[in-house]
Formats: structure tokens, C-alpha cells, sequence
């Protein structure tokens, strides 16, 4: 079964509107990490974004926001006042503390700004 | 402070040869991560260490594959014979140990894009 899921295989915005892009996960870990990282054409993967499990406040990183629904098992990042250089691909990856240390990662949306 | 270093960036080569990747990791940093990335099969796990050690090398494919972190601040990742299969971009994270469940983000290289013809 898949352990983190992006259903939308791309999305477009307009310049500054927001943004909602989606991440379901599973885990049966009571500890785990959720983040964020974008990917630009030019190919590198940028981190933006971490929510813990234990965390009580959605994270927040300047014009990034994680709305954190624990229960629905969702990670979803906003991003707000869009940008033409927000054009990217997004990537929602999880750890899980009780496991071993890496990331799975999720299939990527990939974001358009139109201008 | 410099990030992940990666070397080299791109990288053709023909099938048969032997390939050598090669990642600097951020100082300080006592894990550090391999990673493939395809189309087919996106980002996945090949290795990783820590404290120079090998974990876990569940994810690397074949005996094809070897990498080793001789010190702190150095790993190869080694393909010998490479084949066209091999052909992705490969990235080196790192990151530190924390106490408790706090985070540990992984950085990541900028990536080395490998051909294999």
C-alpha cells in the first residue's frame, strides 16, 4: 500500500491566489515527521516545510502553511500569494520515528503559476 | 555554511564502465542519505549511514551497486559494469541526529544526472 499519496498530478494558479496542494498518508506509527520539498526544473530538492506528529500547531514557513488534519491522516501544504518561481514539483515525504530513517516519499504534484 | 555537495553533476557514460558518484555532506551531519530518482519509480532509497556506518542497504539494486563513507565528509556511490537501466539522477542528502522525535531534515544535493548509453 502506498504510505504517502498525491492524487493531483499537476495543478495550476494564478499568480497570487493561493494554493492547496494535497498529501494523504498511512502509518500506524504514533511518532512520525511529515515534510515538504519542492523541486524546480533545474532538478534540485529544496526542503520547505516539517510537521510533526505531535505537533498541535500547523507549521508555518513564511508563505508556506501545512494544514495538519491527524485524524483524516492528511498533510496538505498552502501556499500562499503564488509566485511565477513557485513553479515547481512538490513532494510530501514521511519518517517514521519508530522505523528506520528514511523518507518515503510521495508521487509529486506538479505546480504551474500563471501569470 | 555550503550545502550538500555533489560531483559531478552530470555524468555520460557508456554501458560496461564503471561510474563513480561522489557527495561532500553538510558539517556536522552524522547521517547521510543515497537516493535515486526515475520516472518510473520516483525517489527511492538506495543506502545510507551513519556515523560513517552502513544501515541499511536494502534499496540498493544489485551487486552492480557498492557505496562507502570512508570519513565525515566523504561517500561514493560506485556502479560497475553500468547499464542503461542505471540511467537516473541520483542525489546525496545528510542530516543530524536529534534528540527525541523532533525533526531531522534531510538536505539534499543538487544531484548528479547519470546516462548510461
Amino acid at each position: 500500500a502506498q504510505k504517502i499519496t498525491q492524487t493531483q498530478p499537476g495543478m495550476f494558479v494564478q499568480e497570487k491566489e493561493a494554493v492547496t496542494l494535497d498529501c494523504t498518508y498511512d502509518t500506524s506509527d504514533q511518532s512520525y515527521g511529515l515534510f515538504w520539498y519542492k523541486q524546480p526544473s533545474s532538478g534540485e530538492m529544496i526542503f520547505l516545510i516539517y510537521q510533526g506528529s505531535y505537533d498541535e500547531q500547523n507549521a508555518t514557513e513564511g508563505r508556506y502553511s501545512l494544514n495538519f488534519q491527524k485524524a483524516r491522516k492528511s498533510a496538505n501544504l498552502v501556499i500562499s500569494a503564488s509566485q511565477l518561481g513557485d513553479s515547481a514539483m512538490y513532494f510530501c515525504a514521511m519518517r517514521e520515528w519508530g522505523s528506520a530513517r528514511q523518507l518515503t516519499f510521495g508521487s509529486g504534484t506538479q505546480l504551474t503559476v500563471l501569470p | 555554511d555550503a550545502g550538500v555537495i555533489q560531483s559531478p553533476r552530470h555524468e555520460v557514460t557508456e554501458m560496461g564502465q564503471e561510474v563513480t558518484l561522489r557527495c561532500k555532506p553538510i558539517s556536522g551531519h552524522d547521517y547521510l542519505f543515497w537516493y535515486r530518482q526515475t520516472m518510473m519509480r520516483g525517489l527511492e532509497l538506495l543506502i545510507y549511514f551513519n556515523n560513517n556506518v552502513p544501515i541499511d542497504d536494502s534499496g540498493m539494486p544489485e551487486d552492480r551497486f557498492s557505496a562507502k563513507m570512508p570519513n565525515a565528509s566523504f561517500s561514493t556511490l560506485k556502479i560497475q559494469p553500468s547499464e542503461p537501466r542505471d540511467s537516473a539522477v541520483y542525489f546525496c542528502a545528510s542530516s543530524a541526529r536529534l534528540a527525541g522525535a523532533g525533526t531531522d531534515t534531510q538536505y539534499f544535493g543538487p544531484g548528479t544526472r547519470l546516462t548510461v548509453l
